[in-house]
């Protein structure tokens, strides 16, 4: 597909139980974020991908989350030990360059801990 | 640390009046700075930027936005407010060397009554 792909849609676990996340970004986009949106607030920083460089992963919350970019395209957000709190839309957006600006977002996964 | 305030959570304004969305940065050194749209049950879309061009940026559907450096803001501005600009505002900043991370300000839900 043309856009930024996320799976799963919609997820819903039960304390205690670890999630994955799976972000498929635009073909070529080099630079791949992770954002968490809760109700009614904004869009919280995770985690940041760019090319080869170690990412920046100073927006996540705790040791309970940890995310990787395998072979610079696909990246899965992992939630261990899921909280009540994480709930949540997880947001992924990729760009080519963000001195362009355009942030392509997906659909977002939508995480309800039971 | 990057950071983005945006005044008031909510704002509401009569068709075909003045839109006025405000955004603060706090940063040193004048970040990328954007704007961002996000329609009801919609993903977000980049409505316009600033990356060191001209200080008046123009975007999509009539909305601009003015870089004042001395005043470390970014607000976002429609001569006359249409009700399908009824959406949630972001506006967010980037580094411009080191780390291209995105920060989002907490968003601006805009109300248009007829």
């Amino acid at each position: 597909g043309a856009g930024v792909s996320q799976s799963p849609s919609n997820k819903v676990t039960e304390k205690g139980k670890d999630v994955e996340l799976r972000c498929d970004p635009i073909s070529g986009h080099t630079a791949l974020y992770w954002y968490r949106q809760s109700l009614g607030q904004g869009l919280e920083f995770l985690i940041y991908f760019q090319g080869n460089s170690a990412p920046d992963k100073s927006g996540l919350p705790s040791d309970r989350f940890s995310a990787e970019r395998t072979g610079g395209s696909v990246s899965t957000l992992t939630i261990q030990r899921t909280q009540q709190e994480d709930s949540a839309v997880y947001l992924c957006a990729s760009t080519l360059t963000i001195e362009t600006g355009e942030l392509f977002f997906g659909e977002g996964s939508r995480l309800t801990v039971l | 640390a990057q950071s983005v305030t945006q005044l008031g959570s909510h704002v509401s304004v009569s068709e075909g009046a003045l839109v006025l969305l405000r955004c603060n940065y706090s940063s040193s050194v004048p970040p990328y700075l954007f704007w961002y749209v996000q329609y009801p049950n919609q993903g977000l879309q980049l409505l316009l930027k600033y990356t060191s061009a001209a200080t008046l940026v123009k975007g999509i559907n009539g909305f601009e936005a003015e870089f004042k450096k001395s005043e470390t803001s970014f607000h976002l501005t429609k001569p006359s407010a249409h009700m399908s600009d009824a959406a949630e505002y972001f506006c967010a900043a980037s580094g411009r060397s080191s780390s291209y991370k995105l920060i989002f300000g907490s968003g601006t839900r805009l109300l248009v009554r007829p």
